[in-house]
């Protein structure tokens, strides 16, 4: 079973920063791209990042470009996000995503992380 | 690419269909996915490709379109289908959403 868990979120002041992990199981994380995704209260989902199976090809929303890096560490089967420079607008729940091969979207998705930006 | 999806929301009973429409701002071939989003349980890949059932999606759910415009249609609702729905294009990043149709029982 294809289980995506995310950790790391919490109360943050602007202008901080956070890091957060996606721990996958249930399938050969190195063999798939992976996505961050976010919600922001009472909000539409938006796209933050991807990054393809061997980290070759990232790829960034411009509202969190220069601020926030997507990575991986596949001995791991872990997926992170370093957010940095936070700011009240980044307040959301944070969802990991696995890329559905050669589509492109999103097949599998974690329950996700609240991560709140306020002083 | 402006994804506009609508209605934004939607009563109807079950047995009955109901239809969301998803409109790109420029051509997106078929590159689209519809999601289904429930409180408690993880967002759900239904159809991708525009039209194409993920595996374990119920055969009432139907994705129609090519281009810009698109079309999820669900067919004789069950309880289990009262959700919100989100459309979604990969045809190019920045990766965009549409904002969400929340299906509500009549």
């Amino acid at each position: 079973e294809v289980q995506l868990v995310e950790s790391g979120g919490g109360l943050v002041q602007p202008g901080r920063s956070l890091k957060l992990s996606c721990l996958a199981s249930g399938f050969t994380f190195s063999n798939y791209g992976m996505n961050w995704i976010r919600q922001a209260p009472g909000k539409g989902l938006e796209w933050v990042a991807s990054i393809s199976s061997s980290s070759s090809y990232i790829y960034y929303a411009d509202t969190v470009k220069g601020r926030f890096t997507i990575s991986r560490d596949n001995a791991k089967n872990t997926l992170y996000l370093q957010m940095t420079s936070l700011r009240s607008e980044d307040t959301a729940l944070y969802y990991c995503a696995r890329t559905l091969r050669r589509v492109y979207t999103f097949d599998y998705w974690g329950q996700g992380v609240m991560v709140t930006v306020s002083s | 690419v402006q994804m506009t999806q609508s209605p934004s929301y939607l009563a109807a009973s079950p047995g009955e269909s109901v239809s969301i429409s998803c409109k790109a701002s420029k051509s997106i071939s078929n590159n689209l996915a519809w999601y289904q989003e429930k409180p408690g349980k993880a967002n759900k890949l239904l159809i991708h490709s525009g039209s194409t059932l993920q595996s374990g999606t119920p055969s009432r759910f139907s994705g129609s379109g090519s281009g810009t415009d698109f079309t999820l249609t669900i067919r004789s609702l069950e309880s289990e289908d009262f959700a919100v729905y989100y459309c979604q294009q990969y045809n190019e990043y920045p990766l965009t959403f549409g904002s969400g149709t929340k299906l509500e029982i009549k």
